[in-house]
């Protein structure tokens, strides 16, 4: 089967630097999302790694290492907004099924 | 504007009812998918449809039942055989040159 094992809480205080992990047992590799959700809404997506290293999207960057099976995503200049559940997320080799992970519950500190 | 359209936002049922909720969308997404969230908890896949009248279980399918007469439609029915159904329910469809997924705001069932 699969399975994508996440921190369950980080606390960090604004302006700082966080990083959450994601490990990942699957069979086939066909990349990996992070995804944000916001308390009492939807899941709306962030960033996506397909090969090894690092992706840049402003504040947010994602990283892969396929070869040990674990990826982050880093959050910097952290917002109060930025207070929300972070998950990963992986297709099932070779189909459309997509796996999340167990989610990372972030909170700003002012 | 595209996107994925979910209702009701919330519903109410008596314990025995059936329920369904109505997924549409207009992205063109051939993948389709049901999650199941509880409180604190991550998503969990209930089924999910990667063409038209077809559709697979996900890992938590008993109790619910699919559809998926058109591209744009995929409405989830929560039978009676679902013995925990208050949950907050989310519909997503899947660009697949991306493999980014779409979500609809959610549907909140309450089982009095």
């Amino acid at each position: 089967g699969q399975s994508l094992e996440q921190p369950s809480e980080v606390t960090a205080v604004e302006g700082a630097i966080v990083q959450i992990n994601c490990t990942y047992q699957t069979s086939g590799f066909y990349g990996l999302s992070w995804y944000q959700q916001h308390d009492g809404g939807a899941p709306t997506f962030l960033s996506y790694n397909g090969l090894d290293g690092l992706e840049e999207t402003g504040r947010f960057s994602s990283f892969l290492s396929r070869s040990d099976s674990y990826g982050y995503l880093l959050l910097q200049e952290l917002q109060m907004k930025d207070s929300a559940s972070y998950f990963c997320a992986v297709p099932q080799s070779g189909t459309y099924k997509y796996i999340f992970g167990t989610g990372t519950r972030l909170k700003v500190l002012a | 504007d595209g996107g994925i359209t979910q209702s009701p936002k919330y519903l109410f049922r008596k314990e025995g009812q059936n329920v369904t909720l109505s997924c549409e969308q207009n992205l063109n997404h051939d993948a389709m998918y049901w999650y199941r969230q509880d409180p604190g908890q991550g998503l969990r896949l209930i089924y999910y449809s990667q063409i038209v009248n077809d559709f697979q279980k996900g890992d938590i399918a008993e109790g619910y039942s699919v559809s998926r007469e058109k591209k744009e439609s995929f409405p989830l029915t929560v039978t009676s055989a679902q013995k925990n159904p208050t949950a907050f329910y989310l519909c997503a469809g899947a660009n697949a040159n991306t493999g980014e997924l779409f979500f609809g705001e959610g549907s909140r069932l309450t089982v009095l």
